[in-house]
Order: structure tokens, then C-alpha cells, then sequence
């Protein structure tokens, strides 16, 4: 079955910096990649989906992530965060069950931006 | 409507209380998830519909633990007999080809 594990459940920056959130996955078959991000009190809004085309991928916010093969990792970035930036990021992999694809969570990187 | 509703937004249960958390996904997805968030915790999947079928249910954690969807549109998943346990965020999703949406979910809280 497919995974998804996310190093460190807390990343903390300050404004203007890079932000790096990292996302590793486990599949015995192309995956399609996801991030998602989570204001508080609320749903899962797509930033970027990674489905087999370009390595590279760009999202909303400025935010963009690199397919690794080698390495299985689906790293998020973005050059300069904002203090809008501040929420939790969740990665996901798709699984595959009896013909339906359902998504599978890591279990967050809360962001932290400092003035 | 333009994305997925849940209702309520928050329930606030007594131990043993039978609850009930509806789902009104984008009108036409076909396919429909539940998902339970505990706090600081990414979301784990409960179940899954296509149409009104329940292709997946192997993530309900009890039998407890009841969804349904009969007319293929609105789904309702309802908890009986709620514990502490069950406290969590309950959130739901519909999909289309063109990707995944999720609604703003329910928070339970069991006392």
C-alpha cells in the first residue's frame, strides 16, 4: 500500500526565508503526489498535485514541489514565506482500492512564520 | 452548490449520545470520502461511495460507526453510542476527475 511520511511536525521560519516542507513517499507504482494545506477551523485546499507529467510542479501561493524519483520525495518549497503562509501542510498519495483512488495523509507540518 | 457543505459545524455530544454529520458533496461527483481528523493529526480515512454504492469501508473504526449515501448525492455518517475516542474533526470530500474537494468539516466533541 502507498504512504506518505512528513519529517518534522513543526517548521519554523521567519519571513522572507525559504520554506522547505519535507514529504516522503512509499509506493510500488507511479504515484500521484499531492499537497494540501489547512487553515485553522478549516477544510483541505490543493496547492499542488504532482500526476506523471513535468518533475517540477507549481501551485497556488508561490509554492511549488520537485518529483524525486531516487530519492521518493515530493519535497514542498517556496522562496519567501509570508506570515499568511502560516498553517498546516498535509502530504498525500493516492491508493488505489478495487478501482477508486483514495487519497492517504501524512500527518502534518504545522508552519510557523516569524516576523 | 460551488463546494462541499457539512453540517453542523460543531457537536458537542454526550457519552452515548447517538449523532448523525451530513455531507452535501459538489452536485454530479460521483465519488464521495469520509474522513476522521484527530487533533494534530493528519486525516484517516473512514469510507468511500460511488454513487450510492459503499465500495470501501474498511477504515470505520467500529461498528459503531454507520455511512450512508441512498440517492447518491447527500451522505449522512452517523456514530452510535459516541465515546471520548470519537472525538475528532469529521471531514468529507467529493471528487471528479479534475481532482479532490473537501468541506470545511464537522467538529465533534464528546463529553
Amino acid at each position: 500500500a502507498q504512504s506518505v511520511t512528513q519529517l518534522g511536525s513543526h517548521v519554523s521560519v521567519s519571513e522572507g526565508a525559504l520554506v522547505l516542507l519535507r514529504c516522503n513517499y512509499s509506493s510500488s507504482v507511479p504515484p500521484y503526489l499531492f499537497w494540501y494545506v489547512q487553515y485553522p477551523n478549516q477544510g483541505l485546499q490543493l496547492l499542488l498535485k504532482y500526476t506523471s507529467a513535468a518533475t517540477l510542479v507549481k501551485g497556488i501561493n508561490g509554492f511549488e514541489a520537485e518529483f524525486k524519483k531516487s530519492e521518493t520525495s515530493f519535497h514542498l518549497t517556496k522562496p519567501s514565506a509570508h506570515m499568511s503562509d502560516a498553517a498546516e501542510y498535509f502530504c498525500a498519495v493516492i491508493t488505489a482500492s478495487g478501482g477508486s483512488y483514495i487519497p492517504t495523509f501524512g500527518r502534518g507540518t504545522s508552519l510557523i512564520v516569524h516576523p | 452548490g460551488a463546494g462541499v457543505s457539512q453540517s453542523p459545524r460543531y457537536k458537542v455530544a454526550k457519552r452515548g449520545q447517538d449523532v448523525a454529520l451530513r455531507c452535501d458533496p459538489i452536485s454530479g461527483h460521483v465519488s464521495l470520502f469520509w474522513y476522521q481528523q484527530a487533533l494534530g493529526q493528519g486525516p484517516e480515512f473512514l469510507t468511500y461511495f460511488q454513487n450510492e454504492a459503499q465500495l470501501d469501508k474498511s477504515g470505520l473504526p467500529s461498528d459503531r460507526f454507520f455511512a450512508e449515501r441512498p440517492e447518491g448525492s447527500v451522505s449522512t455518517l452517523k456514530i452510535q453510542r459516541t465515546q471520548q475516542e470519537d472525538s475528532a474533526v469529521y471531514l468529507c470530500a467529493s471528487s471528479s476527475p479534475g481532482g479532490y474537494t473537501f468541506g470545511s468539516g464537522t467538529r465533534l466533541t464528546v463529553v
